[in-house]
């Protein structure tokens, strides 16, 4: 069945810093979404991305879409504490498949 | 966004008997409606897929008769979980997507714990 892995796992790193994590689907998406999950809350939709090869940004979160439409990923520039969170990626076909998730820790 | 409501937030139940969580859709009609399941520091597993008025397709390994899935109109969507057990105690959370099939609305999940 189709699947959707991200990397890293895990990140932590010291804010100011940056960030990436990265999202790859066995399968052609339709389009990919993010959503940004905090410590005992529900995922909360950041984006969605359609065309191939797609950039876009949302302040400090630039989101892109391959050229292929099977991998994403998600850069954040200078990191603050409230980027603490587990960012997963969503890739949709004829049904939304989750991502494994990156938690992201931000050091002080 | 839209507002997807989620009832119960928490529940524990005790072996044996049987769970039923709403999701409803406040302000748009929910045309396809997903139930996940989330683990512990893990991501969401898609259960199972419901569009208005037809059975629910369920992904492999989630047993359908276990988890019953109505979607009987175009704002409700219920699971239900039988006979349940502490294997099943788990976060369970509902999205929903309209017509226009862009973005996920989620329900603010329900917290399972069998007892």
């Amino acid at each position: 069945g189709q699947q959707v892995m991200q990397i890293p796992q895990y990140q932590h790193v010291q804010e100011g810093e940056d960030s990436t994590t990265y999202c790859n689907s066995s399968t052609t998406l339709s389009n990919i979404q993010w959503y940004k999950q905090r410590p005992g809350g529900h995922p909360v939709f950041l984006i969605q991305l359609v065309k191939s090869g797609e950039v876009k940004k949302q302040k400090r979160l630039t989101f892109q879409f391959g050229e292929a439409k099977k991998n994403s990923s998600l850069h954040i520039t200078a990191t603050q504490t409230t980027d603490v969170g587990t960012y997963f990626c969503a890739g949709n076909t004829d049904k939304l498949i989750f991502g494994t998730g990156t938690r992201l820790q931000v050091f002080p | 966004g839209a507002v997807v409501s989620q009832h119960p937030s928490r529940v524990i139940c005790k072996s044996g008997t049987s769970v039923k969580i709403e999701c409803r859709s406040l302000d748009f009609q929910a045309t396809t409606m997903f139930w996940y399941r989330q683990f512990p520091k893990q991501s969401l597993m898609l259960m199972a897929t419901s569009n208005e008025g037809s059975k629910a397709t369920y992904e492999q390994g989630v047993e359908k008769d276990k988890f019953l899935i109505n979607h009987a109109s175009l704002t409700l969507s219920t699971l239900t979980v039988t006979s349940a057990h502490p294997e099943d105690s788990s976060f369970y959370i509902c999205s929903a997507m309209g017509h226009s099939n862009t973005e996920a609305f989620f329900g603010q999940g329900t917290r399972l714990t069998v007892v």
